[in-house]
């Protein structure tokens, strides 16, 4: 399986901090690549698909980037909403892969 | 409106057996694949597998063969994980999920979602 590393497991931010994730996969993964996020109590939510394709809805506040191995997802001006779990998952051979999470705190 | 309605919760006992269910609607069911992802608690996301409902094609995670069987009732528009012989280690919540693209399971990513089934596997 291809494994998927997240950096850091957990970043204290503040409303208005840019915030940047990280994504490793252990093998090329081309672009695809893409970050769920998910608040306490609730299912996931798809932000980013194709590593930089922004799922219809989410603010533009969400970006991502990267291709190969190394993946970033960047939340700019952070909001009160957006304090949650992120996820990033491979999604270019079975079985996909999710990474360990992130979690942003306040 | 795309949803999907899962089962609600569930308290089982070791050795029994549980079958959960999810309902789409809001969409052409037989064309998307929907899958399964277990989330153990305080732990994080595990794809377990999807299912073409059109022909039942399924993909497994090879952590997850044998260990669960997923299927669908295209007359009911709804997809089922089920379990023979329920362990301690199954409890966890279940998220069913739909891919964002119709058709391929290649280069695919779920979409819609569930709420979440929890299932509860205790003596």
């Amino acid at each position: 399986d291809i494994q998927m590393t997240q950096s850091p497991s957990s970043v204290s931010a503040s409303v208005g901090d840019t915030v940047t994730i990280t994504c490793r996969a252990s093998e090329d993964i081309s672009n695809l690549l893409g970050w769920y996020q998910q608040k306490p109590g609730r299912a996931p939510k798809l932000l980013i698909y194709a590593a930089s394709g922004v799922q219809t809805g989410v603010p533009s506040r969400f970006s991502g980037s990267g291709s190969g191995t190394d993946f970033t997802l960047t939340i700019s001006s952070l909001q009160p909403e957006d304090f949650a779990s992120y996820y990033c998952q491979q999604a270019h051979t079975l079985p996909p892969t999710f990474g360990q999470g992130t979690k942003v705190e306040i | 409106e795309v949803q999907l309605v899962q089962s609600g919760a569930e308290v089982k006992k070791p050795g029994e057996s549980l079958k959960i269910s999810c309902k789409g609607s809001g969409y052409t069911f037989n064309t998307y694949w929907i899958g399964w992802v277990r989330q153990m608690p305080g732990k994080g996301l595990e794809w377990m597998g999807i299912i073409y409902p059109d022909d039942s094609d399924t993909r497994y995670n090879p952590a997850f063969q044998g260990q669960v069987t997923m299927s669908v009732d295209k007359s009911l528009n709804t997809a089922y994980l089920q379990w023979s012989s329920l362990k301690a280690s199954d409890t966890a919540i279940y998220y069913c999920a739909r891919h964002r693209v119709k058709g391929s399971y290649y280069a695919n990513w779920f979409e819609y979602w569930g709420l979440g089934a929890l299932v509860t596997v205790t003596s």
